[in-house]
């Protein structure tokens, strides 16, 4: 399977503390993606990092991407209630073949 | 606002009784996709259009089909419906292939 894998699973942080999730992928890419998923939603673009890209900031966002390692870290700084969701990477590899493989995702809790 | 929209947001069927899922958008974009997601799993590619040209999934059941008709609209059909085709059906956009992809709500879709 090419499909990436994500660590941790879950995390449960107090609000306000930082959140940090890994991803990691199996074949070289050409784009890697962070999307959101409110529960019985939709995904939610958040940010985009180019293979020739290190990092990358949005707002509270903060993504990392090592193609030598083949992984990528996403940082949610000063984390709110509202942040709660899951968290998938995708990467667009670079056979040129139009879709995304996604990551197995991390499911993150902020509690109050 | 330019968007995704699926319909209906939850379908119950009946096991062996066809049914059909749909998306429009507004975005004019030239990528569809359609996704499978089962609970606490990733979004999994059924088949996608670039403009017209269907690609599907190798692993992808031919009790799945899909109708491109124009730009805007996108349908998901399954012929045969079993317990295993419960799930939530995402639809997704994208203005350049391999690229961000706007997401709809998706349609869940409950088989008895």
């Amino acid at each position: 399977s090419q499909q990436g894998e994500e660590d941790p699973q879950a995390l449960s942080i107090q609000e306000g503390e930082n959140a940090t999730m890994n991803c990691s992928y199996k074949t070289s890419i050409n784009n890697l993606q962070w999307y959101r998923q409110n529960s019985g939603r939709g995904l939610v673009h958040l940010i985009l990092i180019r293979s020739n890209e290190r990092e990358k900031h949005s707002g509270r966002l903060r993504v990392t991407l090592d193609t030598s390692k083949k992984s990528s870290s996403l940082l949610i700084t000063a984390s709110r209630a509202a942040d709660t969701a899951s968290y998938f990477c995708a990467t667009e590899s670079n056979f040129g073949n139009e879709k995304l493989t996604f990551g197995t995702g991390t499911r993150l809790t902020i509690i109050p | 606002d330019a968007m995704v929209i699926q319909n209906p947001r939850y379908q119950v069927t009946q096991f062996g009784k066809p049914v059909t899922l749909s998306c429009s958008q507004t975005l004019n974009h030239n990528v569809m996709y359609w996704y499978q997601q089962k609970s606490s799993q990733a979004p999994k590619l059924l088949f996608h259009y670039y403009d017209k040209d269907f690609n599907n999934e190798a692993d992808t059941p031919d009790n799945f089909q899909s109708r491109r008709p124009n730009t805007s609209f996108c349908f998901l059909d399954i012929r045969s419906p079993g317990l295993g085709d419960a799930a939530m059906y995402l639809c997704a956009t994208s203005g350049v292939a391999g690229e961000t992809q706007y997401f709809g709500p998706g349609t869940r879709l409950l088989v008895l």
